[in-house]
């Protein structure tokens, strides 16, 4: 069974710069989350999607946007691409378990470097 | 409002010494529990997790947590810890229909 998958592994933007991730989650998990690492920090939650819905967002601004397609997979884009941008961007996904007994299986994420 | 608590950013400890990585978390349901590591540049692996029943759980790579009701605490422990454990640990919680909330982390460090 593939794991989450996260693409591209790393890219290199400039600021100002519009990029978009991708994760494609785990087959018949049907959230999707979002976090950011900068260097040093820990994850900071960015969005929540589960069933095509944005269930949550952290306190990001809004330049940070994302979906979830019909197949669940998710995209996360940022606008306006900022130096403090650069950061590991992790995506997890998770499936609906019984009683909500689930777990969260995490993507390698992709390293974004902002120049 | 839910959160996760990893009191220590960093510890270090001798190769062989026992390990004791520290998380509480605020809440009045019992949440389900994780322990994940991360190592350098990588995604994060589930080490261990709590839903139900027995206190003391038991993990991979010969990683233990016991989750304590009474002091909200869900202790990450190994008798002897090895270099290859050297990584960041996370603490998360999942309370049921809502989202997975993960501590800052504790960043280890083995010396020889």
């Amino acid at each position: 069974e593939a794991g989450v998958t996260q693409s591209p592994t790393h890219l290199i933007k400039t600021r100002g710069q519009q990029v978009t991730l991708r994760c494609s989650p785990i087959s018949g998990h049907t959230s999707v989350y979002w976090y950011q690492q900068a260097l040093g920090l820990g994850l900071q939650f960015l969005l929540w999607y589960d069933e095509g819905e944005e269930r949550n967002r952290g306190n990001f601004p809004p330049r940070f946007s994302g979906r979830q397609f019909p197949n669940y997979s998710s995209e996360l884009n940022v606008n306006a691409l900022e130096l403090e941008d650069s950061a590991l961007y992790l995506c997890a996904s998770s499936r609906e378990g019984l009683r909500g007994r689930t777990e969260a299986f995490f993507g390698q994420g992709t390293r974004l470097t902002v120049v | 409002a839910q959160s996760v608590t990893q009191p220590d950013i960093h510890i270090t400890v001798s190769e062989g010494a026992s390990l004791e990585l520290r998380c509480n978390y605020s809440y009045g349901a019992t949440p389900y529990l994780f322990w994940y590591v991360q190592s350098p540049g990588q995604g994060l692996q589930l080490l261990l997790k709590y839903f139900s029943g027995d206190t003391l759980v038991q993990g991979i790579k010969g990683f233990e947590a016991e989750f304590k009701r009474s002091q909200s605490s869900f202790n990450l422990r190994k008798p002897s810890v090895h270099w290859s454990d050297a990584a960041e640990y996370f603490c998360a919680v999942l309370y049921t229909g809502n989202q997975f909330y993960f501590g800052t982390g504790t960043s280890l460090t083995v010396i020889p």
